[in-house]
């Protein structure tokens, strides 16, 4: 089973600001299956990022995905006040299909 | 659009038994695999089941294999979940998604509301 590792556990950033998610795998994840959720408090995940790079539909370009291999980032180039929930990052190419911990982003 | 409406969760004992139903709608039902994620109260994500869109093949999470059985009508755009011998730890939201694909590999791509199964006597 491969092991996300999501870090910061929490974030706290202000508008405007630059944010930068990590998701450090503990082994490699094939050909870049890798995927990032949000979720604000009540509400079910949404897909923002797939094969580490590719927005989903609808998704703001503010939003961007990188990395490989055992390394993945997002990245929030300038937070905007709906952007502060938390976000999680998730590995499809291997079974079981597992989820980070998450990491809370909240507004400094 | 893309809607998932997950419904059939309740309050149930320990070692009880419950059906979840995800009725979908917006889309070709029978070409998209389908899968079930939860959440229990105030923690992460976690991958419960995969059903091919065909119904052919399924696919456990360890932690509910040979209790769990994922399938779906597709005449009725349907997915389902029977959860037995249902323990404390199985308390949680759950969610059905469907399936976008990257190559072979699918991805949860749209998401429904959720159903929260609660598992206490």
């Amino acid at each position: 089973e491969i092991v996300l590792t999501q870090s910061p556990g929490t974030l706290s950033l202000s508008p405007g600001e630059r944010a930068t998610l990590s998701c450090r795998a503990s082994q490699s994840v094939s050909s870049s299956y890798l995927a990032w959720y949000q979720q604000k408090p009540g509400q079910a995940p949404r897909l923002l990022i797939y094969a580490a790079s590719s927005r989903a539909t609808g998704i703001p370009d503010r939003f961007s995905g990188s990395g490989s291999g055992t390394d993945f980032t997002l990245t929030i180039s300038r937070l905007e006040p709906e952007d502060f929930a938390v976000y999680y990052c998730q590995q499809y190419g291997s079974s079981p299909r597992t989820f980070g911990q998450g990491t809370k982003l909240e507004i400094k | 659009e893309v809607r998932l409406l997950e419904s059939g969760g309740s309050l149930v004992q320990p070692g009880g038994s419950l059906r979840l139903s995800c009725a979908a709608s917006g889309f070709t039902f029978s070409s998209y695999a389908m899968s079930w994620v939860r959440q229990a109260p105030g923690k992460g994500l976690e991958w419960v089941s995969d059903i091919t869109g065909g119904g052919d093949h399924t696919y456990y999470a360890d932690s509910v294999k040979g209790r769990f059985t994922i399938s779906r009508d597709n005449s009725k755009s349907t997915l389902f979940l029977q959860m037995n011998s249902l323990r404390a730890d199985d308390t949680a939201v759950y969610y059905c998604a469907r399936a976008q694909y990257t190559g072979s590999y699918p991805y949860c791509a749209y998401w429904g509301q959720g159903t929260l199964v609660t598992v206490s006597s």
